[in-house]
């Protein structure tokens, strides 16, 4: 199996902060990572796919970039309602394998 | 307005078993592959299963291999989450998730989750 690991696992921020979260994969799976955004008592939203496509109605201020082994995702700007855990995701083969979160707090 | 809608869960005791729904609607269902998606509480993200368009592959995770059936029946846009043998470490929120390719692919529209508790 594809591991996925995300860095850092928490993540303290202002609002106006630039974030960026990395995820790397165990082996190369060119550019077939998803994010997802999940917010406490809810479930996961898809950002971005195929490592920099934003999802329809994600705001711009949201990028994915890499390829191969290392990918991330930043927010430019990071806003009040930005704060939440962010998961990346391989979807090069069919055991999508997700990477341990990243938990963006307000510093 | 594509939706997923899951149902079935609930508190089983160790060694049961449940059997999980997501009823889909708004989109070609059988076009999909869906995936059930678990968390267990403060946990993150675990693949369970998933199922291609037509229903003829199946993959599991190995954690629940030989005690989880996933299937669907096209004809009532419904996937399916047979679980037997269940085991307290099964405890967590299942998630249907949709797809974007038949066999595979990013997950684009999920369900709000069914609860599974097991316990004695």
């Amino acid at each position: 199996d594809i591991q996925m690991t995300q860095s850092p696992s928490t993540l303290s921020a202002s609002v106006g902060d630039r974030v960026t979260i990395t995820c790397r994969a165990s082996q190369s799976i060119g550019v077939l990572l998803a994010w997802y955004q999940q917010k406490p008592g809810k479930a996961p939203k898809l950002l971005i796919y195929k490592s920099s496509n934003l999802q329809s109605g994600v705001p711009s201020r949201f990028s994915g970039s890499g390829s191969g082994t290392e990918f991330t995702l930043t927010i430019t700007s990071l806003q009040p309602d930005d704060f939440a855990t962010y998961y990346c995701q391989q979807h090069d083969i069919y055991s999508l394998t997700f990477g341990g979160g990243t938990k963006v707090e307000i510093k | 307005e594509v939706q997923l809608v899951e149902s079935g869960g609930g508190l089983v005791q160790p060694g049961g078993s449940l059997r999980l729904s997501c009823a889909a609607s708004g989109f070609t269902f059988s076009t999909y592959a869906i995936t059930w998606v678990r968390q267990t509480p403060g946990k993150g993200l675990e693949w369970v299963s998933t199922i291609g368009g037509r229903g003829i592959f199946t993959y599991y995770a190995e954690s629940v291999t030989g005690r989880f059936t996933i299937s669907r029946d096209n004809s009532k846009d419904t996937l399916y989450l047979e679980m037997n043998s269940l085991r307290a470490e099964d405890t967590a929120i299942y998630y249907c998730a949709k797809a974007n390719g038949v066999l595979t692919g990013f997950l684009d529209v999920w369900g709000k989750g069914a609860t599974v508790t097991v316990s004695s």
